[in-house]
């Protein structure tokens, strides 16, 4: 399967305890993005990465939350110091751009990984 | 914050019938895209439309898109058990590559 791969699926952490989940995009894809989703909304952008840069950020991602993609294939998602509101599903995706017009086509996602604060 | 509002938020149909849900957004726009998300699982990309296109098909699947009313719509024809799902139309918009989501439209399906 070439898809995009999340581990682990699942996560139970008490709170205060650092998390880290990883992500592997499909392999021609040059862009890869996390998102987090809570029950009943649908998925809010926190960071996506060009190769190994992070180019964008959102104020949702707080300094307790780092990413990172270090040889521009697979990425972490480290979150520091957990809070029972970090519960959440975290997804990855991965998209590529078009080589000649810059344009980014659809992002495909992973299953995800549901976090669990106690 | 989230962008899109999709209409309507849950939506029951028998097997057979087709099912049609709006979304509606706030900025201007480079494609919109509609992903479908089973109970508890990862999303699954339906298809994209860009700005400068109005209506485009994939099999059972029909949308449309509005940039002057800052809407689209998605049309599933015959209906399957197997569609009962979250619906979420998302943007991406300006010089960002982020995708905004709503907060979805669940079908179900009934056989």
């Amino acid at each position: 399967d070439t898809g995009v791969s999340q581990d682990p699926r699942h996560k139970i952490t008490k709170r205060g305890q650092n998390v880290t989940f990883r992500c592997d995009p499909i392999s021609e894809h040059n862009r890869l993005y996390w998102y987090r989703q809570t029950l009943g909304q649908g998925p809010e952008f926190l960071t996506y990465f060009q190769n190994e840069a992070q180019l964008e950020k959102s104020r949702l991602l707080s300094d307790r939350f780092s990413a990172e993609r270090p040889k521009g294939s697979f990425s972490t998602l480290e979150i520091q110091r957990t809070e029972q509101g970090d519960s959440a599903m975290y997804l990855c995706a991965s998209s590529s751009t078009n080589p000649t017009s810059g344009g980014t086509y659809e992002q495909y996602f992973g299953p995800g990984t549901r976090l669990t604060v106690t | 914050s989230q962008q899109g509002e999709e209409d309507p938020q849950a939506l029951s149909i028998q097997e057979g019938e087709n099912a049609t849900m709006n979304c509606s957004y706030k900025t201007s726009i480079n494609n919109l895209q509609w992903y479908r998300q089973n109970s508890g699982r990862g999303l699954v990309h339906l298809i994209l439309i860009r700005s400068n296109e109005r209506e485009k098909h994939s099999g059972r699947l029909r949308v449309t898109l509005d940039t002057s009313k800052k809407s689209s719509s998605l049309l599933i024809t015959a209906s399957r058990a197997a569609d009962t799902a979250s619906y979420f139309c998302a943007t991406a918009q300006g010089g960002s590559e982020k995708l905004v989501f709503g907060k979805g439209t669940k079908l179900t399906v009934n056989p």
